[in-house]
């Protein structure tokens, strides 16, 4: 219950395609789903979240899509930029009493040139 | 502001020396997050404070690790003793919780740790 399902691992687009990446949870306690970007020796990096309240939300070319009856959500990277080559952790906080994120195992993203 | 700052950035140690390794949370911030990242297990939570105070220890792996928090500004993670095993990127993070916000935990830049 206490999971992040994550896939894919890694994903390779060109640039201008879309980028998916999609995570699924058990736990119907969670109550917040942020996203967090990953270069290669620096920390992770808030990128975009959401609550359950809302299906869909938008910050320029990333758009988090989620589904509180399939208990998924999910990433999508439009017009995918060579900069966007990055490992992607989606993760799922718990109610504000405990304060506690878990972490999908990360999505290995390329863009091609 | 400087960030979540961590120290030293890399560490090779032998196994059964004691590791330490150092961080400092963002001025203000009253949570502060250990976490452990391999290729295995991804992204752990080990153990997090709160104004100091440990709440949740239910992600340290075992009794050679203990983490303190002295004051608002610095904490430790300790290995004592160490094993390759325990061989990992960890990262610090801090947050400010405020009422209504959004949840963003600000990860510093890590410590690789390499027991040989």
């Amino acid at each position: 219950q206490q999971q992040v399902k994550q896939s894919p691992q890694s994903l390779i687009v060109q640039k201008g395609g879309i980028s998916i990446i999609n995570c699924a949870y058990e736990n119907t306690a969670f109550d917040y789903f942020p996203w967090y970007q990953q270069f290669p020796g620096k920390g992770p990096a808030l990128l975009i979240a959401i609550r359950p309240d809302v299906s869909e939300k938008k910050e320029g070319r990333f758009t988090i899509s989620f589904n509180k009856s399939a208990k998924q959500f999910s990433l999508h990277i439009m017009d995918s930029q060579p900069g966007d080559s990055a490992t992607y952790f989606c993760a799922a906080s718990y109610p504000s009493g405990t304060y506690k994120y878990i972490f999908g195992t990360g999505t290995r993203l390329k863009v091609l040139a | 502001d400087a960030g979540v700052i961590q120290s030293p950035r890399h560490e090779v140690t032998e196994m059964g020396q004691e590791v330490t390794l150092r961080c400092k949370p963002i001025s203000g911030h009253d949570y502060l997050f250990w976490y452990r990242q391999t290729m295995m297990r991804g992204l752990e939570l080990l153990i997090y404070f709160n104004n100091n105070v440990p709440i949740d220890d239910s992600g340290m792996p075992e009794d050679r690790f203990s983490a303190k928090m002295p004051n608002a500004s610095f904490s430790t993670l300790k290995i004592q003793p160490s094993e390759p095993r325990d061989s990992a990127v960890y990262f610090c993070a801090s947050s400010l919780r405020l009422a209504g916000s959004t949840d963003t935990q600000y990860f510093g830049p890590g410590t690789r740790l390499t027991v040989l």
